[in-house]
């Protein structure tokens, strides 16, 4: 199996549930990233890891809560969610993260999320 | 913001034609970077211009970058049908951050 996989690809969940989307990727990178994207709104970056760090949080709700065990594998817990949140929840993957360095990133195909 | 911006939100064109799609940002950038978007999937890369680049190619595709003018053009030559897709133009800014822009819907008719 190669690049960016991620499990479910749809998930309808009640605001009460506790649900989780899981993200691997096969590429030996060493950053990988959630992303939201809503209807008619820019791709928005939810978190980043790098080699299992946490290295940016960017103001996201407590309801999502990310867990990087090791490079390969990233997870985003939900509990209590709000029909807003209802989107199209992609992980991403890049060789690393560096300001000086040109790395594109590599997605995985999405997990359609159905808050009702 | 510093996001990105798409001209046109969308694009409709036949086959054989050609595509332009263009981009403008705000501030300086380390590379800026195109994706395609087919419907409900992830994106997938397509090239990288760096700031001190002004073109790059990469089969049909052309990109040029005016780092003057804070903007990038996406040229699709002799589109196909398989090219409708949404495209994305992301800059990279002095930070491990991709930011995206909103994306130009582009659909060629057969």
């Amino acid at each position: 199996e190669t690049g960016v996989t991620q499990t479910p690809r749809h998930l309808v969940m009640g605001m009460t549930n506790k649900k989780s989307l899981k993200c691997e990727q096969h590429l030996g990178h060493n950053a990988m990233y959630w992303y939201k994207q809503s209807a008619k709104k820019p791709l928005e970056l939810m978190f980043v890891y790098s080699l299992e760090e946490r290295v940016e949080n960017n103001s996201v709700p407590s309801r999502f809560s990310p867990e990087c065990p090791n490079s390969s594998h990233l997870f985003l817990h939900l509990h209590t969610l709000q029909p807003e949140d209802s989107a199209l929840y992609l992980c991403a993957s890049s060789q690393d993260t560096s300001t000086e360095a040109n790395y594109e990133q590599y997605f995985g195909p999405g997990t359609r999320l159905t808050v009702t | 913001s510093q996001q990105g911006e798409e001209d046109p939100q969308a694009l409709s064109i036949q086959e054989g034609e050609n595509a332009t799609m263009n981009c403008s940002y705000k501030t300086s950038i380390n590379n800026l970077q195109w994706y395609r978007q087919n419907s409900g999937r992830g994106l997938v890369h397509l090239i990288l211009i760096r700031s001190n680049e002004r073109e790059k190619h990469s089969g049909r595709l052309r990109v040029t970058l005016d780092t003057s003018k804070k903007s990038s053009s996406l040229l699709i030559t002799a589109s196909r049908a398989a090219d409708t897709a949404s495209y994305f133009c992301a800059t990279h800014y002095n930070t491990d951050k991709l930011i995206f822009g909103t994306g130009t819907r582009l659909q060629v008719f057969p």
